[in-house]
């Protein structure tokens, strides 16, 4: 069985500060890892992944995020916020058998203060 | 074409309403996913067809009834439901659904449903 945990609920963080959203998972085979971001109103949109290679995967806009597998961790990173990621992260855990299932953490509400 | 969509974008019916909510893609993905998102909540498994065929129902009420009429369209039948149903479906797709390689999961934008 899987399971995936958000440590915090919320983050309120100041504009231009750096942020570490935590997520650790439990599996007992191979995983998969992604990252989505929620913007209030709106559908999920995937932000990064982690299927395979590098341990360090990066968005476009700013995000990275580290696979460490000794420590079953898959934190998210941004060196300085904007207003305009303040929205719901979920991190979420991938499963190749049948079924394709993707397993989500609880969310990390990120709250961007000017 | 990347895209998956969803229709309509919000629905407003009564308890004793019938409404349909639709998703469709154009990526020649074969798995596509029913969730249902409560808010601040994560979205939760409703249902997965794989091939046109429903290959997982997660103990979902019968009056939600899916229906994958080609491997394109995905359909939510809504029948008799309850103001708790109230909520945030999202439609997903993905290449395949079978064992052996994880297939990323490509979200739609969701149809927020309300229930009086």
């Amino acid at each position: 069985a899987q399971s995936v945990t958000q440590l915090d609920s919320q983050v309120p963080v100041f504009e231009e500060a750096p942020v570490e959203l935590r997520c650790n998972y439990s599996s007992s085979v191979s995983v998969y890892l992604f990252w989505y971001v929620q913007y209030p109103n709106q559908g999920l949109q995937l932000l990064l992944k982690y299927l395979s290679g590098s341990t360090l995967v990066e968005s476009i806009n700013g995000f990275e995020a580290e696979f460490n597998k000794s420590q079953t961790s898959f934190h998210l990173r941004k060196p300085s916020v904007h207003i305009s990621d303040t929205a719901e992260y979920f991190c979420a855990v991938g499963r190749n058998n049948a079924g394709n299932m993707l397993t989500f953490g609880g969310g990390t509400r990120l709250m961007v203060k000017p | 074409d990347t895209e998956v969509t969803q229709t309509p974008k919000h629905l407003v019916m009564g308890m004793t309403n019938k409404k349909s909510l639709k998703c469709e893609q154009h990526m020649g993905h074969r798995a596509m996913y029913w969730y249902k998102q409560k808010a601040k909540k994560p979205p939760e498994l409703m249902f997965v067809y794989s091939y046109e065929k429903l290959s997982i129902n997660e103990s979902v009420p019968s009056r939600f009834s899916p229906e994958c009429p080609n491997s394109s369209l995905l359909n939510l039948h809504l029948h008799a439901l309850q103001p708790e149903d109230s909520a945030l479906y999202l439609c997903a797709s993905s290449q395949g659904a079978s064992g052996g390689v994880y297939n990323e999961q490509f979200f739609g934008p969701g149809t927020r449903l309300t229930v009086l």
